[in-house]
């Protein structure tokens, strides 16, 4: 059973503040998404990567891919307040099923 | 273009009962896969249909079934329900399969006591 490891867990910080979330796995991943969830609401997707070192840029995130393919990180620049949510990271393996880390709490409190 | 369409979004059953819950697509994709979020477990699949066809299942029991119709839209059904079943359940379509990219529905709340 593979396994997708996200860390930390929670995450409160500051406006302003950097922060950078983890997900890690001992299987080599076929693609990664990251998802961002709020209270009450279904994921939604953010950014999906597919190549070992691919690096992604979405306004003030930046998604790493590593490059044995069995890691990511997800680092965000001067959070502010609506950043707040679960993050969460989604691996595809060869069975073709996406299986969903426990996910990162991030508050940024204004 | 119309997001994922989750109904109903509460629901509340007892024991022992079953519930049905309607997952309607983006139109055009063809993949629907079903979700159980528990603040314990997390996000746990449940199985996935492709063109009318469950394409991938997830560790669940029998209790826990899908259908999709000709048109994309899924339901789902869990029969003889427990108290564990309390969870929020999310649908997601894709244009080729969940491994790719999914888009989520707001999820049916479901509540057993």
């Amino acid at each position: 059973t593979q396994l997708l490891e996200q860390s930390p867990q929670f995450l409160s910080i500051q406006e302003g503040e950097n922060l950078t979330v983890y997900c890690n796995s001992s299987s080599v991943f076929s693609s990664l998404q990251w998802y961002r969830q709020e209270p009450g609401e279904g994921p939604v997707l953010l950014v999906t990567v597919v190549t070992g070192g691919e690096v992604k840029k979405l306004k003030r995130l930046t998604f790493q891919f590593g490059d044995a393919r069995k890691d990511s990180s997800l680092h965000i620049t001067a959070a502010q307040p609506g950043d707040t949510g679960l993050y969460l990271c989604a691996a595809a393996w060869n069975d073709y099923k996406l299986s969903f880390g426990a996910g990162t709490t991030v508050t940024v409190r204004a | 273009k119309a997001g994922v369409t989750q109904t109903p979004r509460y629901l509340i059953k007892t024991r022992g009962q079953q519930v049905t819950l309607s997952c309607s697509p983006i139109s055009g994709h063809r993949s629907v896969s079903w979700y159980q979020q528990t603040p314990g477990q997390g996000l746990q699949f449940l199985f996935e249909y492709f063109s009318e066809t469950q394409r991938n299942k997830g560790n669940f029991p029998g209790r826990f079934s899908g259908r999709q119709f000709s048109n994309s839209r899924s339901e789902m059904n869990v029969s003889t329900l427990e108290l564990g079943d309390s969870a929020l359940y999310l649908c997601a379509s894709s244009p080729r399969g969940a491994y790719t990219e999914a888009f989520f529905g707001q999820g049916t709340r479901l509540t057993v006591v």
